[in-house]
């Protein structure tokens, strides 16, 4: 088990433009969890969803982002017209939804620099 | 709203000398209080959890509801031990942990 992927690794982009973030949970897992780490801050949760439905978004910002998890396929964290406070590390974290609560099995993060 | 209060933001020890990393929180109900660690170059990974009472790798942590506080203790360090630790909260519903701003842990040899 490759365990939680994530890419772009890094990804660098000019103010407006859009980053588009992946996460690829464990096998078996169905659950997905988008937290953002600024510089010298902690880890700030975002988005909960789980295959085809967002469950708890109250993190996310209202502008500009959005997340999905597609019945196949990895889930996506878009960004639309990236600023500079956007640069962050992004990183992903997958459950299985049984089980052990509360035990999330995190990404390598994805680092993206807004120039 | 619930939060997690790491005070130290670095934390340094001799090897084999005792290790307490602070955690408060503020939640209004019953929490579920976690420890996650990442080691150099290394994902965060979950240490232990306070509803398992479990030791790990010499770690303990005690939930005190009075003080609403969940440190982290280990009585003799390692050199190991160095990484980055962040104490998290869950505080029911759907919504994710709610992670402490972590704290760097250096163990000097």
């Amino acid at each position: 088990n490759a365990g939680v992927m994530q890419n772009p690794r890094h990804l660098v982009r000019r103010r407006g433009q859009e980053a588009r973030l992946r996460c690829s949970p464990m096998k078996g897992h169905s659950h997905v969890y988008w937290y953002r780490q600024l510089p010298e801050e902690g880890l700030k949760f975002m988005v909960y969803l789980q295959k085809e439905n967002i469950i708890d978004e109250s993190g996310m910002p209202k502008e500009r982002f959005s997340a999905e998890f597609p019945k196949e396929g990895p889930s996506i964290l878009r960004i639309q017209q990236v600023v500079r406070g956007d640069s962050a590390a992004y990183f992903c974290a997958s459950s299985p939804g049984t089980g052990r609560i509360g035990e999330l099995f995190f990404g390598e993060g994805s680092r993206l620099t807004v120039l | 709203a619930q939060r997690v209060t790491q005070p130290e933001k670095l934390l340094s020890v001799f090897k084999g000398a005792p290790v307490e990393l602070k955690c408060n929180y503020s939640y209004s109900g019953s929490p579920e209080l976690f420890w996650y660690v990442q080691y150099s170059r290394q994902r965060l990974q979950l240490l232990l959890r306070h509803i398992s009472r479990e030791s790990i790798k010499g770690f303990t942590a005690d939930l005190n509801k009075g003080e609403t506080s969940f440190h982290l203790k280990k009585p003799f360090a390692q050199e190991e031990d160095s990484a980055m630790y962040y104490c998290a909260l869950l505080g029911g519903g759907a919504d994710g942990l709610t992670f402490g701003k972590g704290t760097h842990l250096i163990i000097q040899p």
